[in-house]
């Protein structure tokens, strides 16, 4: 399989409950996001695992917890969330993260009930 | 207050009616701009990077130019399968080079 996997595809989960969200990549790049899409808002990035910075959007509430194992893994552990979150959930790659477009994932469209 | 600015919101043409998206940036000192494509459903997919002013690049129907102030995405001559949100990305001067995304213009070509 080629480019970047995410699983599932589709999550409907209570307030009280834990998931997680998991994204694969298969092009050898050194660079991983977690974004968050709402309905006509931009992209909005939540973290970034790269050898050249490691970012976190500090207004991601602590809810949302990313693990980078390796450089083709990333996750998304989601705890105790709000409506509010319902969203998709794309994560990305890039080989580098200076001037590279990134290869996105089809994305998770997460329900919070 | 958004450093991408992109218009119009929502596009319908017809098949064979050329027009232009417009992604405007705040930032100077641009680093790059990137254009992609986001068909419902689905990631976005990577078209172009632009990296200085008078700078254009071309794929099938499309045609992205880049100025001081801003870029436009040409299409001409459309067919329905470019119907999809295209989505403008500009990286900023600074310490960090992760891009920041405009809003989208969702493109709809009717037959």
């Amino acid at each position: 399989e080629t480019g970047v996997t995410q699983t599932p595809r589709h999550l409907v989960m209570g307030m009280t409950n834990k998931k997680s969200l998991k994204c694969e990549q298969h092009l050898g790049h050194n660079a991983m996001y977690w974004y968050k899409q709402s309905a006509k808002k931009p992209l909005e990035l939540m973290f970034v695992y790269s050898l050249e910075e490691r970012v976190e959007n500090n207004s991601v509430p602590s809810r949302f917890s990313p693990e980078c194992p390796n450089s083709s893994h990333l996750f998304l552990h989601l705890h105790t969330l709000q409506p509010e979150d319902s969203a998709l959930y794309l994560c990305a790659s890039s080989q580098g993260n200076r001037n590279y477009g990134y290869t996105f994932g089809s994305g998770t469209r997460l329900t919070v009930v | 207050e958004d450093q991408v600015t992109q218009s119009p919101e929502a596009l319908r043409l017809q098949e064979g009616e050329s027009s232009s998206l417009n992604c405007s940036y705040t930032v100077s000192g641009l680093r790059g701009l990137f254009w992609y494509r986001q068909d419902p459903g689905k990631g976005p997919e990577f078209l172009f990077t632009l990296y200085s002013a008078g700078e254009e690049k071309e794929k099938e129907r499309l045609k992205a130019t880049l100025t001081k102030k801003e870029s436009f995405l040409h299409i001409t001559a459309p067919k329905p399968e470019d119907s999809a949100t295209y989505l403008c990305a500009v990286q900023a001067p600074g310490g960090s080079y992760i891009p920041t995304f405009g809003r989208g213009t969702s493109l709809i070509v009717h037959p």
